[in-house]
């Protein structure tokens, strides 16, 4: 079985300050960890995604995450927050395969002020 | 890259009538599709899993016979919301998946908004 968890529902940074997202997994088998992005009546953009390789894994719009096995975790950091980054932002896993279903963390909203 | 549409972006229709939401993988062949359900300020939850050929696996919960979804060719996937009620009224989203096990990557339409009155 697989699960995640977004610590913080809400999120508020100002603008030009560093962003950090965090999302844990629980996963049986290896997990494909994933972050979405979803403007407001919007479907889901990919950010990002880890598979295999490499843990530190850059996405688009300047962001990146960290796939951390022994801390169960993949949370999102984007070093200088844009007005445009203001969103929601949704942290998945997946066992991987075409077929394999994702599971969607309960998300979080990102607020910029400026 | 891949793009995923959906027809129609948003709909009203009456208690009663049953609404067709269809899915398109444009670029890129799909055998196997997903739909979700968004419910305001919350997150996606997976109806059902189809794949092309034959019948959808649906998720503990939700009514086959209500939310019929047919996936006839490896690119079109559609989702029928039958004798809708006002309950049904959400944000429904589709995906397709693509990519072998290492890059393997579900592409999201842009979602349809129904308003069942």
């Amino acid at each position: 079985a697989q699960s995640v968890t977004q610590l913080g529902s809400h999120v508020s940074v100002s603008e030009g300050a560093l962003v950090l997202l965090r999302c844990n997994y629980s996963s049986s088998v290896p997990p494909y960890l994933f972050w979405y992005v979803q403007y407001p009546n919007q479907g889901l953009q990919l950010l990002l995604k880890y598979t295999t390789g490499a843990t530190l894994v850059k996405g688009i719009n300047g962001f990146e995450a960290e796939f951390k096995k022994s801390e169960t975790s993949f949370h999102l950091t984007k070093p200088s927050a844009h007005m445009s980054d203001a969103a929601e932002y949704f942290c998945a896993v997946s066992g991987g395969g075409a077929t394999n279903k994702l599971i969607f963390g309960t998300g979080t909203l990102l607020a910029v002020q400026p | 890259g891949a793009v995923v549409s959906q027809h129609p972006s948003w709909v009203i229709c009456k208690s009663g009538t049953s609404v067709k939401i269809e899915c398109r993988s444009l670029d890129f062949q799909a055998t196997t599709m997903f739909w979700y359900r968004q419910f305001p300020k919350q997150s996606l939850m997976l109806m059902a899993t189809s794949n092309e050929g034959s019948k959808a696996t649906y998720e503990q919960g939700v009514e086959k016979d209500k939310f019929l979804i047919n996936h006839a060719s490896l690119t079109l996937s559609t989702l029928t919301v039958t004798s809708a009620h006002p309950e049904d009224s959400s944000f429904y989203i589709c995906s397709a998946g693509a990519g072998g096990l290492a890059n393997y990557e579900q592409y999201f339409g842009p979602g349809t908004r129904l308003t069942v009155t």
